[in-house]
């Protein structure tokens, strides 16, 4: 069975850091694209960024760009998100995906998702 | 404001059918890339309704359907019942953005 669990959000101070990880089972980690997406309170869900199964290649929504970093290990079956410079919009619930197929072929499992907060 | 444009709100009654269109340009639906929905219920995971523009996952039932035309697809909801209503959102890929990109999501009720 396939399982996302994304751990690390809490609540953080406009300018700070944090990092996500999402720990995967149940499939062939390192042979597939991942992903986050975030849905912030009252809104629809946001694509944040995404990788592919090597890590040799990676994506950014331009609202991210230059203040987050996708990551993985393929060797703990491990996704992260390294948010720094976080600002009050980076406010969401962030999930973790598995790809379906290639990068950009939709994502057929996610995790249950992991609160960010960003406030003084 | 959106890339893919979906409405916000579809209603129907059990039993019926329902559609949700999603709207997109030449740089995302209309330049070809796979279009791609989902079902999702606030405070859960997401959950893979269509890929590839009209596949189904293993154990979506046959009642969903995708379809894509020129700068829009749709997604099509027969015998509609009460356990769908849901926020259902569409994505694609941006050539501009070089990058995926979701539609604002549509809520669908059931009445």
């Amino acid at each position: 069975e396939v399982q996302l669990l994304e751990s690390g959000g809490g609540l953080v101070q406009p300018g700070g850091s944090l990092r996500l990880s999402c720990a995967a089972s149940g499939f062939t980690f390192r042979n597939f694209a991942m992903s986050w997406v975030r849905q912030a309170p009252g809104k629809g869900l946001e694509w944040v960024s995404s990788l592919s199964g090597s890590g040799g290649s990676t994506y950014y929504a331009d609202s991210v760009k230059g203040r987050f970093t996708i990551s993985r290990d393929n060797s703990k079956n491990t996704l992260y998100l390294q948010m720094s410079s976080l600002r009050a919009e980076d406010t969401a619930v962030y999930y973790c995906a598995k790809a379906h197929s290639g990068t950009w072929g939709g994502d057929d499992y996610w995790g249950q998702g992991t609160l960010v907060t960003v406030s003084s | 404001q959106s890339v893919l444009t979906q409405p916000p709100s579809v209603s129907g009654a059990p039993g019926q059918r329902v559609t949700i269109s999603c709207t997109g340009s030449s740089s995302n639906i209309g330049a070809g890339f796979d279009v791609h929905w989902y079902q999702h219920l606030p405070g859960t995971a997401p959950k893979l309704l269509i890929y590839g523009d009209s596949d189904r996952p293993s154990g979506v039932p046959d009642r969903f359907s995708g379809s894509k035309s020129g700068t829009s697809a749709s997604l099509a909801i027969t015998g509609l019942q009460a356990e769908d209503e849901a926020d259902y959102y569409c994505q694609s890929y941006d050539s501009s953005l070089s990058g995926r990109v979701f539609g604002g999501g549509t809520k669908l009720a059931v009445l």
